[in-house]
């Protein structure tokens, strides 16, 4: 059955105190793999697919890396807005639904 | 360009009723998917919609029902409603199946069943 963990549950950082989110899955045929953030009371906004092992993706702050197990979101000198809930998805198989991970809540301390 | 949005944003109902949630997708966009998100969970796949007929399914009993219009909007249908129904509805647009992976979210209907 396909699955996505994500690990830690919750994480706390200075500001400025550079970390990394996990989320391992398990997929049938990996069509692709998607971080999203989202914020208190609204919908998830994507970041980034990624589609291969070895890809990378960068947005600001933030480095998205795939391997054939497992993802990480890398925050770099986050600031209290990176603040929010990280969700992690994956596409596989011949369905049309994304899997998604129960989230990494990131609190950025000032 | 306008967003995804969705109506109500909060609502209240007892066991046993029917609700329906509203979704305007994302201009240009002809693929809509619903999500339940419970507390402290990640979104769940309800269905999705393509060009007016459901092009795939979750594991959501029969009473989950949906549609989608000419101008690509959708609604969702919950009969029978139970007190595990409580969660936030997220309709999502894209302008192809999933397999882009690129979602466009509205900020949901925060449905409580009392």
């Amino acid at each position: 059955e396909d699955q996505v963990t994500q690990s830690p549950e919750a994480l706390r950082l200075q500001e400025g105190e550079s970390s990394s989110l996990n989320c391992s899955y398990t997929v049938s045929g990996l069509r692709g793999l998607f971080w999203y953030r989202q914020d208190p009371g609204k919908g998830p906004e994507f970041l980034f697919t990624l589609y291969s092992a070895g890809e990378e993706k960068e947005k600001e702050r933030l480095k998205a890396t795939l391997t054939k197990k497992e993802s990480f979101l890398h925050i770099t000198a986050p600031k209290p807005e990176d603040s929010a809930t990280y969700l992690c998805a994956v596409h596989g198989g011949a369905t049309n639904k994304l899997i998604f991970g129960t989230g990494t809540l990131l609190a950025v301390q000032p | 360009e306008t967003g995804v949005t969705q109506s109500p944003t909060h609502l209240i109902k007892t066991r046993g009723q029917q609700v329906t949630l509203r979704c305007s997708s994302q201009s240009g966009h002809n693929t809509v998917s619903w999500y339940q998100q419970a507390l402290g969970q990640g979104p769940q796949f309800i269905f999705q919609y393509y060009r007016e007929e459901e092009n795939g399914r979750g594991n959501f009993p029969p009473r989950f029902s949906g549609l989608q219009f000419p101008n690509y909007s959708s609604e969702l249908n919950v009969n029978a409603l139970e007190l595990d129904d409580s969660a936030l509805y997220l309709c999502a647009s894209s302008s192809y199946r999933v397999d882009t992976g690129e979602l466009f979210f509205g900020e949901g209907s925060r449905l409580t069943v009392l």
